[in-house]
């Protein structure tokens, strides 16, 4: 069976501080993995995805994540928070199905 | 981003009534999801389909049923809302397995 953990349902960084949203994931067969983000009262958007090749991987607004197939990790890093980070993020395990993980919320304190 | 719109966008409706929340795209996908999201669960799926015609259940389908006559479409129907059915319902849509999902701007839906 496939599962997805995201550790910690609130993370809270200072502005100009590293974000580190952690995401492991269990699966059977070499997964797709994805990071999304949702704003307030809106839909998921895609952070980054990783299905094969180079395993870090860069998406939009700065974001990072690195795929850690020996942790079974895909944690997702921003050098820098900036306020408009905040938001929920979603991690996201693709086998046959899409699993999502309960999500993070991302507080930027200013 | 994928065009995927949902209607309606807010809605609240009675105990026991009916409801259908509609969801359309035009990126020809072939695979289309509902899920709900509700604080403390993140998002939950409650059917997909895999096809026009093509539909199977998702965690939490009790209570919901689906329908997708055109590729474009896929209707998601409360037969007889109740107040556990309050929450924010996303549409998402995919080309083929294991792509992206593209999600809808979600709709907003309270059972008083």
């Amino acid at each position: 069976a496939q599962s997805v953990t995201q550790l910690g349902s609130h993370v809270s960084v200072s502005e100009g501080a590293l974000v580190l949203l952690r995401c492991n994931y269990s699966s059977s067969v070499p997964p797709y993995l994805f990071w999304y983000v949702q704003y307030p009262n809106q839909g998921l958007q895609l952070l980054l995805k990783y299905t094969t090749g180079a395993t870090l991987v860069k998406g939009i607004n700065g974001f990072e994540a690195e795929f850690k197939k020996s942790e079974t990790s895909f944690h997702l890093t921003k050098p820098s928070a900036h306020m408009s980070d905040a938001a929920e993020y979603f991690c996201a395990v693709s086998v046959s199905q899409f699993y999502f993980g309960t999500g993070t919320s991302l507080t930027v304190i200013p | 981003d994928a065009g995927i719109t949902q209607s309606p966008r807010h809605k609240v409706t009675e105990t026991g009534t009916p409801v259908t929340l509609r969801c359309h795209q035009t990126e020809n996908h072939r695979y289309m999801y509902w899920y709900r999201q509700d604080p403390g669960h993140g998002l939950r799926l409650i059917h997909y389909s895999y096809g026009v015609k093509d539909t199977d259940k998702g965690e939490v389908s009790d209570g919901y049923s689906v329908s997708r006559s055109k590729t474009e479409d896929f209707l998601l129907t409360l037969e007889s809302a109740t107040s556990s059915q309050t929450s924010v319902y996303f549409c998402a849509s995919q080309q083929d397995s294991g792509n992206t999902i593209y999600f809808g701007e979600g709709s907003w839906l309270t059972v008083v």
